[in-house]
């Protein structure tokens, strides 16, 4: 199986400071046939599923404010959000779907 | 709009029985992979099972093989979990999963 290794665990940014959240795979989640990174990020508040924010590595899902940008190829891969808002604060993970699905540990997010 | 809607979660005795229910609407539910996982209280999310349109192909977390049987019917738009021999460790909640697009979620608890 991948294994998928998220960074930090924690993570404390001021309001409208940029805080960025890395995702490593243990092996390429690269499809080679159309250049397309199986990997997602998701945000999880509590008492809530899991919200897709960011699929194929990079494509925002409709309606995510674009402060939220995923970046990353292969095995190394970044969820940045730019300017951190109060309702940002949540558990972050990331998610490779290339194989058998596997997620990282998450990432927590909040106000310093 | 993806919607995927489960029930069945509920409260069993270690080494009870329990069926997930999973109904699918906004897509084509006989053409598309379904996911469960699952999140055990205060902790990480877990791949469980998948199984193709067809139903033909199935697989399975090796914590849960020869215990869970995951099954569709595409006439009714529904994916289920059958859950035998439950153990202390699938306490959490359960979650029907389709292209990254998560339901809310139903809540297994297996305690004495």
């Amino acid at each position: 199986d991948i294994v998928m290794t998220q960074s930090p665990d924690s993570l404390a940014v001021s309001l409208g400071e940029r805080a960025t959240i890395n995702c490593k795979s243990s092996q390429s989640v690269l499809h080679t046939s159309t250049n397309k990174n199986s990997l997602a990020w998701y945000q999880q508040k509590p008492g809530q599923p899991p919200k897709l924010l960011i699929n194929w590595a990079s494509t925002r899902e409709s309606g995510v404010p674009d402060r939220f940008s995923g970046s990353g190829s292969g095995t190394d891969f970044t969820l940045t959000i730019s300017s951190l808002q109060a309702e940002d604060v949540a558990v972050y993970y990331c998610h490779q779907y290339f194989s058998t699905p596997t997620f990282g540990g998450g990432t927590k997010v909040e106000i310093k | 709009e993806v919607q995927l809607v489960e029930s069945g979660g509920d409260f069993v005795q270690p080494g009870g029985s329990l069926r997930l229910s999973c109904v699918a609407s906004g897509f084509t539910f006989s053409g598309s992979w379904m996911t469960w996982v699952r999140q055990a209280p205060g902790k990480g999310l877990e791949w469980v099972a998948h199984i193709s349109p067809d139903g033909g192909q199935k697989y399975y977390v090796d914590s849960v093989k020869g215990r869970f049987t995951i099954s569709r019917d595409n006439a009714k738009n529904s994916l289920s979990l059958q859950m035998s021999s439950l153990r202390a460790e699938d306490t959490a909640m359960y979650y029907c999963v389709r292209d990254c697009r998560w339901g809310q979620g139903t809540l297994v608890t297996v305690s004495s």
